[in-house]
């Protein structure tokens, strides 16, 4: 079946640490997303990505960075300078033409410990 | 800038009750307009979406119409379900925007017995 796999589903992390949070697709969507949700916040952009190659920053991109080497994996790492990392972590995938809606994975809960 | 405001939750309803949850929205340019819903733990799902004004989009018993004079997309459902209980995300995307989705704070539902 065609869908956005995102891993781990948990994920702990050491302060000081990098971590990074998997997002593979098999939709053959050109563009792909990263969103983070804390509590009562909806969603919030940190990058997005419309070709492979090539990505740019969203709302929120201090402290995280990503690459999109291959059309269907776009990694997102949570580095040390990220102040306050826990969240929940949302990868979405999407055509590009038209008015298209995206399709979620079903995140990854990044801890600090 | 683009923004989407929803009413704040929680609701809470009781079974076969009539449902309405606000959205309003700011955008420049002629947005596409979506609801998702989240289970406890998962990602979004698309529930239904509408492209351009006097659309109603609509999906297992729920509706919503694009309203470009009220700058509204209300959700609604004749009787909901237990299972209903979710949080539901008000979305808007931008076609000049880079296709990025502009969520909503998210309004949490719960539909006791």
């Amino acid at each position: 079946d065609g869908g956005i796999t995102q891993s781990p589903k948990y994920l702990f992390r050491k302060e000081g640490q990098n971590v990074t949070l998997s997002c593979e697709q098999n939709l053959n969507h050109d563009a792909m997303y990263w969103y983070r949700q804390d509590p009562g916040q909806g969603l919030r952009l940190i990058y997005y990505s419309q070709i492979v190659n090539d990505f740019q920053k969203g709302d929120i991109a201090e402290g995280y960075s990503v690459s999109r080497e291959k059309k269907e994996s776009f990694p997102l790492t949570v580095t040390s300078a990220q102040k306050n990392p826990t969240a929940f972590y949302l990868c979405a995938s999407s055509i590009q033409q038209g008015a298209p809606e995206a399709f979620f994975g079903q995140g990854t809960r990044l801890t600090v410990v | 800038g683009d923004s989407v405001t929803q009413m704040e939750g929680p609701v809470t309803l009781s079974e076969e009750a009539f449902l309405t949850i606000n959205c309003t929205y700011t955008a420049t340019g002629y947005p596409s307009l979506f609801w998702y819903v989240q289970y406890p733990g998962e990602g979004l799902q698309l529930l239904l979406k509408a492209t351009k004004a006097d659309d109603k989009g609509s999906n297992k018993g729920f509706e919503a119409t694009y309203r470009k004079e009220t700058t509204s997309f209300h959700l609604e459902k004749g009787s909901v379900q237990v299972s209903d209980s979710a949080v539901y995300f008000c979305a808007l995307r931008v076609s000049s925007n880079t296709g990025k989705l502009i969520f909503g704070q998210g309004t949490t539902l719960q539909v006791k017995p």
